[in-house]
């Protein structure tokens, strides 16, 4: 089993709709999680890090859940801007981060 | 407040030869790491560097790599004898403490003709 496992879509929806990514993490990639937004292989800029109570930034919620190891991101009222691949991250007890594979989304007209 | 730099931002090698790739962490930030993005692959941790220490270097191939901080001036991943393989992206990222979120630089693409 992969440390960070993602389905790597691609996700296409609709400008407007919501959309929702989960993420699944192995034991030595829990002690911080993160999410990352990559464009067209430019470095990943960060959108979120993933908090236990979880956490909301505008159309942005992320959500962590440890009994099940698994981290989501949801996103609301979809732009075309949106349109990217966004890569989830846990951290390691050194704190280097494990990356999954990432999923495409893209937001059509 | 700069990001994270990186250069050179393209670099191309012949096979054989060295490659040095910089990156200058973001002000107040002491915790550097570099990660590589193969072709079609997702991004892979190789070295957690602080001044002057190396933390982690699991993700490092064990011949032809190394990377160091020192204490005045960049982070420097080192390629010694590339090969086709070594073509990838390098992204270097810091954060001001080693459980913090992490900020990228724009990465050096490496191409080994």
């Amino acid at each position: 089993r992969k440390e960070v496992e993602q389905d790597p879509g691609p996700f296409n929806v609709p400008e407007g709709a919501t959309v929702a990514f989960n993420c699944t993490y192995s034991n030595s990639a829990s002690q911080s999680f993160f999410w990352y937004r990559q464009d067209c292989r430019k470095e990943p800029k960060l959108l979120m890090s993933v908090y236990s109570s979880g956490n909301e930034d505008g159309r942005f919620t992320a959500q962590l859940n440890r009994a099940s190891q698994y981290i989501s991101l949801l996103i609301r009222d979809s732009k075309l801007s949106d349109s990217a691949t966004y890569l989830c991250a846990g951290s390691s007890n050194t704190g280097k981060l494990i990356f999954g594979q990432g999923t495409t989304l893209q937001v059509k007209p | 407040n700069a990001g994270v730099m990186q250069n050179p931002r393209h670099l191309v090698r012949r096979r054989g030869q060295e490659a040095r790739l910089r990156c200058s962490p973001m002000k107040g930030h002491s915790h550097v790491y570099w990660y590589r993005q193969l072709p079609e692959e997702g991004l892979k941790f190789m070295v957690y560097l602080q001044k002057e220490n190396i933390i982690d270097e699991s993700g490092m191939p064990k011949e032809r790599f190394s990377a160091e901080f020192p204490k005045e001036g960049p982070s420097i991943l080192r390629i010694q004898q590339v090969v086709r393989g070594d073509s990838a992206a390098y992204f270097c990222a810091s954060s001001p403490t080693g459980q913090y979120e992490q900020f990228f630089g724009p990465g050096t693409r490496l191409t080994v003709l």
